[in-house]
């Protein structure tokens, strides 16, 4: 069965840096999920969508952004990267209200 | 963590015990899930129970759910050395169900 895709599974960036991750979502899932894991920690909340409009905010800096386009596949920007950005990076994706699947996660590295 | 603690957060036991793990949070709740994660993996979602639901069982898993004391219960019986893992609940909210919220996890080592 299909599952979440992430891309890229790893990424080394400088410090001022932008990135882009991208995540895509099992077919006919309508909510998707970004999530931010440092070493060790429990995964932080960032950002939701649902129908491809934004339905939850978390700890989401201000640099960073998201948007679902309209074949369900979503984006994570991230701008004037710190080291501090340094982290897993989890998309995940459902039916509302219903059980989350996560993809492998994004794995960033600032340098 | 953003939602609540995790107990213990650390587990060690011998293969073929039992472990409880618990989770206690702070909003009401829609349901409320167990995920359980390999070093430096992905999240694996392991049962999910509504808030109307008392007690779950999947396999050698067995959750209950207590939303007057906002606590949960993870155990997984008969213990093997592959449950070597961190174990996290996590909650969507009463408020929102697009927003699941996580626990700070409990690291379980089964020992074989």
């Amino acid at each position: 069965a299909a599952g979440v895709i992430q891309s890229p599974r790893h990424l080394i960036k400088e410090k001022r840096e932008t990135a882009t991750l991208k995540c895509y979502p099992i077919p006919r899932h309508d909510t998707v999920y970004w999530y931010q894991q440092g070493p060790g920690q429990d995964p932080q909340f960032l950002i939701s969508f649902y129908e491809k409009m934004q339905s939850d905010k978390g700890s989401i800096p201000d640099r960073f952004s998201a948007q679902q386009f309209s074949d369900y596949h979503s984006e994570l920007n991230m701008s004037s990267l710190e080291l501090g950005d340094s982290a897993l990076y989890f998309c995940a994706s459902s039916l509302p209200g219903d059980k989350a699947f996560f993809g492998q996660g994004t794995r960033l590295t600032v340098v | 963590s953003q939602q609540g603690e995790e107990d213990p957060q650390a587990l060690s036991i011998q293969e073929g015990e039992n472990a409880t793990m618990n989770c206690s949070y702070k909003t009401s709740i829609n349901n409320l899930q167990w995920y359980r994660q390999n070093s430096g993996r992905g999240l694996v979602h392991l049962i999910l129970i509504r808030s109307n639901e008392r007690e779950k069982h999947s396999g050698r898993l067995r959750v209950t759910l207590d939303t007057s004391k906002k606590s949960s219960s993870l155990l997984i019986t008969a213990s093997r050395a592959a449950d070597t893992a961190s174990y996290f609940c996590a909650t969507a909210r009463m408020d929102s169900s697009y927003k699941l919220i996580f626990g700070s996890g409990t690291r379980l080592l089964v020992r074989p």
